[in-house]
């Protein structure tokens, strides 16, 4: 069975401070990798995810994680956080191929402080 | 936008009732996954179906059940609700060629058992 790990579950930031979240999961085959957002009063959106190729992958509104399989690890930064960055981020993981069950993190929620 | 409408938008129901959650997906979407959000943790897979038939559950009992229709809709069933399903749930379309992890969400429909 597969699982994910967020470990942060409430992150304080200033607006302009540099954001990694962490993400770890565990399953025994190749994986599909996302991160969602959640922003208030709004429903889950795709941020970014890795299928294969470059383990650095680049999202929406300046996301970016990189796929670490030795440490099975899928960690989200982004260079300088703005107040609307405030939401709850939701790190997934599905296996490759077949029928793909999709098993979320339980969230870290941001704030950023103007 | 997603695409993906669920109703109601919030419910009411006392336990042992029954309940029944509508999503309507995009044209072309032939695969859609529901989930439990409950408060504070991450969306946790129920099943998915594709082309009418269930593809896949995850860890809920067979009073959680569900059916897909040929116009793209969708509906969970829930009987002999417990005070435990209060909850969000969502449902999630997935379209056709992209693989069924790559999912759209709709806004959710908030479940309170009393």
């Amino acid at each position: 069975a597969q699982s994910v790990s967020q470990h942060n579950h409430h992150v304080i930031l200033s607006e302009a401070a540099s954001l990694e979240l962490g993400c770890n999961y565990s399953y025994g085959g190749t994986v599909n990798l996302f991160w969602y957002v959640q922003y208030p009063g709004q429903h889950l959106q795709l941020l970014l995810k890795y299928f294969s190729g470059d383990p650095l992958v680049k999202g929406i509104k300046g996301f970016e994680a990189e796929f670490i399989k030795s440490k099975f690890s899928f960690n989200l930064r982004k260079p300088s956080v703005q107040w609307s960055d405030t939401a709850e981020y939701f790190c997934a993981v599905s296996n490759s191929g077949g029928y793909q069950k999709v098993t979320f993190g339980t969230g870290t929620k941001l704030q950023v402080i103007p | 936008e997603t695409g993906v409408t669920q109703s109601p938008t919030h419910l009411i129901k006392t336990r042992g009732q029954q309940v029944t959650l509508r999503c309507s997906s995009q044209s072309g979407h032939n695969t859609v996954s529901w989930y439990q959000q409950a408060l504070g943790q991450g969306p946790q897979f129920i099943f998915q179906y594709y082309r009418e038939e269930e593809n896949g559950r995850g860890n809920f009992p067979p009073r959680f059940s569900g059916l897909q229709f040929p116009n793209y809709s969708s509906e969970l069933n829930v009987n002999a609700l417990e005070l435990d399903d209060s909850a969000l749930y969502l449902c999630a379309s997935s379209p056709v060629g992209q693989g069924t992890d790559t999912q759209y969400f709709g806004p959710g429909t908030r479940l309170t058992v009393l």
